[in-house]
């Protein structure tokens, strides 16, 4: 079975652009994941998503938002790019949405912000 | 509020001896907690998890954690290191009916040979 692909691996931007990442869970998966992960801050918890819907959010300004397709497929977008937004987002995904259910993570796209 | 520390940026051991990475906890409810690895440029791979019974948890790679629930800890052990234990290890938790996951910063481990 395969698991949890992300794209694009990398991205350059530069500050005030916008970016969209997407991330593919394993088949059969239906709850998507975004962590947020810097060197000084560790793995922030981003947003998750169960059925198209957004279950939970961390606390990130408004700029990031994201959103789930039918397919399970998810989007992150982060607008009005700043220079601390420069991290790896790692997408992960599980069974369901239950506190039990493990996670299983993608290999991540760094992001870095000019 | 949930949360999750380790107390160590770094381990250092040497290959052949135990290791134990630490991490201790707090929720408002019955704690789920889980074990990453992360190799460089990868994304984190499950260790293990612990959601109810027996207080010692076995995992992939030789690894196994002990909860303590006086203590509020869940520390990773291996009774032998190997060099290619070397990463990046991240406890996290969910509390129960809880739907995010709480990670800690982060124990580099070296193990050296």
């Amino acid at each position: 079975k395969a698991g949890v692909t992300q794209t694009p691996r990398y991205l350059i931007k530069t500050r005030g652009q916008q970016v969209t990442l997407s991330c593919s869970p394993i088949s059969g998966h239906r709850s998507v994941s975004w962590y947020q992960q810097t060197p000084g801050q560790g793995l922030q918890f981003l947003f998750e998503y169960f059925s198209e819907t957004q279950r939970n959010k961390g606390n990130f300004p408004g700029r990031f938002s994201g959103r789930q397709f039918s397919n399970s497929r998810s989007e992150m977008n982060v607008s009005t790019l700043e220079l601390g937004d420069s991290a790896l987002y790692l997408c992960a995904s599980s069974l369901e949405a239950g506190e039990t259910d493990t996670q299983y993570f993608g290999p991540g796209t760094r992001l870095t912000v000019l | 509020a949930q949360s999750v520390a380790q107390p160590e940026d770094q381990v250092n051991v040497a290959e052949g001896n135990p290791l134990t990475v630490k991490c201790t906890y707090s929720v408002s409810g019955n704690p789920y907690l889980f074990w990453y690895v992360q190799y460089p440029n990868r994304g984190l791979q499950f260790l293990l998890k612990y959601i109810t019974g027996d207080n010692l948890v076995k995992g992939s790679y030789g690894f196994e954690a002990e909860f303590n629930k006086s203590q509020t800890s869940f520390h990773l052990k291996k009774p032998s290191a190997l060099v290619s234990d070397s990463a990046l290890y991240f406890c996290a938790v969910r509390e129960n009916g809880g739907f995010k996951t709480i990670f800690g910063a982060g124990t580099r481990l070296f193990v050296k040979a």
